[in-house]
């Protein structure tokens, strides 16, 4: 299995402001995604981040609001930016290999803002 | 639009007891996922259904899929404590491998001593 791992694990952040989450695996991946739990909530799925080119999002979220990088096989970028209240959440990246039907999860980031 | 299903939402057991936990969707799919999620904690991977009559079983946890019905169940058989946690299934969205998950609403499961 893929070992994840995320960067910031929390943060604190101020309305108005942008973070940048960082995801890591320790094997090149096929695919890499992003993913939203709010508060008590299930998991939605942001984008699916795509090397080398454009990442490819989800109904309801945008580049402006959600750039993603993805520079090669195993790094990742998700930025929030221009941050509410209402983005205080979990984010949390997916990978997984072509074949293998095994989708693993970052430890996530959480994110207040206040 | 693919919808998933989960009930209950919460689910307080005994120590002991059995129960099950039902995951329904609304379109063709034949991959789904169970996971498990303890308080604070990342998403662990519990078992994954690739077909039609898959069953899969660890431990206390045994997990089927009937594509046909649309419907996953996970049991829990003699509960113990230690499987206390949010239960989340989730399944691929049809229409090519594209791999992306649309996850029920979860379920908390408290073990009571």
């Amino acid at each position: 299995s893929a070992v994840i791992s995320q960067k910031p694990s929390r943060d604190i952040c101020q309305r108005g402001t942008s973070l940048t989450i960082q995801c890591q695996v320790d094997s090149q991946v096929t695919m890499m995604f992003w993913y939203r739990q709010q508060p008590g909530q299930s998991l939605t799925l942001i984008a699916t981040a795509n090397q080398g080119s454009e990442a490819t999002y989800e109904s309801g979220f945008v580049i402006d609001k959600f750039p993603i990088s993805r520079p090669n096989l195993t790094f990742s970028t998700l930025t929030v930016s221009n941050m509410s209240p209402e983005d205080s959440s979990i984010y949390l990246c997916s990978v997984t290999g072509t074949g293998v039907y095994e989708q693993y999860f970052g430890p996530g980031t959480r994110l207040t803002v206040t | 639009e693919l919808k998933v299903e989960q009930n209950p939402l919460f689910l307080s057991m005994q120590e002991g007891k059995n129960y099950t936990i039902y995951c329904n969707y609304s379109t063709t799919s034949d991959r789904l996922y169970w996971y498990r999620q303890d308080p604070g904690k990342s998403l662990e991977s519990l078992f994954v259904l690739l077909s039609n009559g898959a069953v899969k079983q660890e431990g206390r946890l045994m997990a089927s899929l009937d594509t046909k019905a649309r419907l996953s169940t996970l049991h829990i058989t003699a509960a113990v404590h230690d499987l206390s946690a949010t239960y989340f299934c989730a399944v691929e969205n049809s229409g090519g491998s594209n791999y992306k998950l649309t996850f029920g609403k979860g379920t908390l499961l408290t073990v009571n001593p």
